[in-house]
């Protein structure tokens, strides 16, 4: 199974809104393949950002956000800040006989 | 406050064997999955498979299937991913995570990781 699709990178000046596209095939995006989304800076954890498509965890700046539509997820992050620099990865479940889930192959944002 | 605390960095030889493991506090770690995630340097998140510890209903990632074994100890509260012979191409980082239910993609939760570098 291959990665869901992401683009490579992405860039934005402070301030500005970036959205980071998440593209799967039918299978992997059925009605009940919820997308989350993971930031991950260098050396550390993924963290969750989003979950359900488009939900926001506690803690989570509402800089976030979440939208599904056909087979492409996408994470949008306004009013970029600095410290939004990092990888970021969208996930999905895509298998109820090994439960396994697909990631993409990560977006790199850089922060000008 | 629910916690995955994961063994330390390894250095290991090929053809060697390693188990690492991941501790869970915080939570019953009996009745919730714990998964496993690869990341290979400089590369992005790979899904290994996942254990219910409280039945020991293990799944495989068909990529990871009869290459690792993941296993649980509910007395310790631990999960494990273990190798029988180590290649070079398993240098990674490990990662556990806790997804909210089985079908879920949502994983509040995860270790520290774990880095196995295998020198050939």
């Amino acid at each position: 199974q291959s990665a869901l699709t992401q683009p490579a990178s992405v860039s934005g000046s402070p301030g500005q809104s970036i959205t980071i596209s998440c593209t799967g095939t039918g299978s992997d995006f059925g009605n009940y393949n919820l997308v989350s989304w993971y930031q991950q800076h260098p050396g550390k954890a993924p963290k969750l950002i989003i979950y359900e498509d488009s939900k926001r965890p506690s803690g989570v700046s509402n800089r976030f956000s979440g939208s599904k539509s056909g087979n492409t997820a996408s994470l949008t992050i306004s009013g970029l800040q600095a410290e939004d620099e990092a990888d970021y990865y969208c996930c999905s479940y895509i298998s109820s006989n090994t439960f396994e889930r697909l990631f993409g192959g990560g977006t790199k944002l850089t922060v000008l | 406050e629910v916690q995955l605390v994961q063994s330390g960095a390894e250095v290991k030889k090929a053809g060697e064997s390693l188990k690492i493991s991941c501790k869970g506090s915080g939570y019953n770690f009996a009745n919730y999955w714990i998964g496993w995630v690869r990341q290979m340097p400089g590369k992005g998140l790979e899904w290994m498979g996942i254990i219910y510890p409280g039945d020991s209903d293990t799944r495989y990632s068909p990529s990871f299937q009869g290459q690792v074994t993941i296993s649980a100890d509910t007395s310790i509260s631990t999960a494990y991913l273990q190798w029988s012979s180590l290649k070079a191409s398993d240098t990674a980082m490990y990662y556990c995570a806790r997804p909210e239910y089985s079908s879920s993609s949502r994983f509040d939760d995860w270790g520290q990781g774990t880095l196995v570098t295998v020198s050939s």
